[in-house]
């Protein structure tokens, strides 16, 4: 089956740690995107990939980090420099890169800071 | 700061009735639109795009865009219980970066 995978599922951390959550896809996309969700909130897009090696920064980058080694991963670090790390962070890939396609994500992963 | 305005809700439907839900946005250089469904601690699945003015029909979903008016809608007919869940109407614009609303809550009441 073709699909996003994003892991872990529910992710618990102590303030002041970095965490990196994982993103994988085996739908051949050449782009791959990381959003934030908060509780009332429009998705807010975070960074994005148009192809490997390659990233920019989306709406809300301080305080996090990618990077796009492989075209099938795209790994999201949250650093201790992220003022609200607690949200909802989905991944979600195109086939390619521009508004006119199609971007499908996945399950996402909470992640709760305290 | 290009917007994407959509009704909150919560928009109550009776099971088998058209569910209608709109979405207007703030430029006219809006090119994509796209409806994604967010059940409740869920991610976003994509339901529609549409690209140019006119209907696009899928099954029981209908979405119209009027760029004129600058206003998109989704229809859903023969609404189910299992339709129940947030809309999120997006719009692209340009570059690579995709614009979200904030979702309106449809309720089907059995």
């Amino acid at each position: 089956d073709g699909g996003i995978t994003q892991s872990p599922k529910y992710l618990f951390r102590k303030e002041g740690q970095n965490v990196t959550l994982s993103c994988e896809q085996n739908l051949n996309h050449d782009a791959m995107y990381w959003y934030r969700q908060d509780p009332g909130q429009g998705l807010r897009l975070i960074y994005y990939s148009q192809i490997v090696n390659d990233f920019q920064k989306g709406d809300i980058a301080e305080g996090y980090s990618v990077s796009r080694e492989k075209k099938e991963s795209f790994p999201l670090t949250v650093t201790s420099a992220q003022k609200n790390p607690t949200a909802f962070y989905l991944c979600a890939s195109s086939i390619g890169a521009g508004t006119f396609y199609e971007q499908y994500f996945g399950p996402g992963t909470r992640l709760t800071v305290t | 700061q290009k917007e994407v305005e959509q009704n909150s809700g919560p928009l109550s439907v009776p099971e088998g009735a058209i569910a209608s839900l709109n979405c207007t946005y703030s430029d006219r250089v809006s090119q994509s639109f796209f409806w994604y469904r967010q059940y409740s601690g869920k991610s976003p699945e994509l339901i529609m795009s549409i690209y140019s003015n006119g209907d696009k029909e899928d099954g029981r979903f209908t979405a119209q865009l009027n760029k004129a008016s600058q206003y998109v809608s989704l229809l859903i007919r023969d609404s189910q219980p299992s339709d129940s869940a947030t809309y999120l109407c997006v719009r692209g614009a340009g570059s690579y970066q995709l614009t979200f609303g904030k979702g309106t809550k449809l309720s089907v009441i059995p």
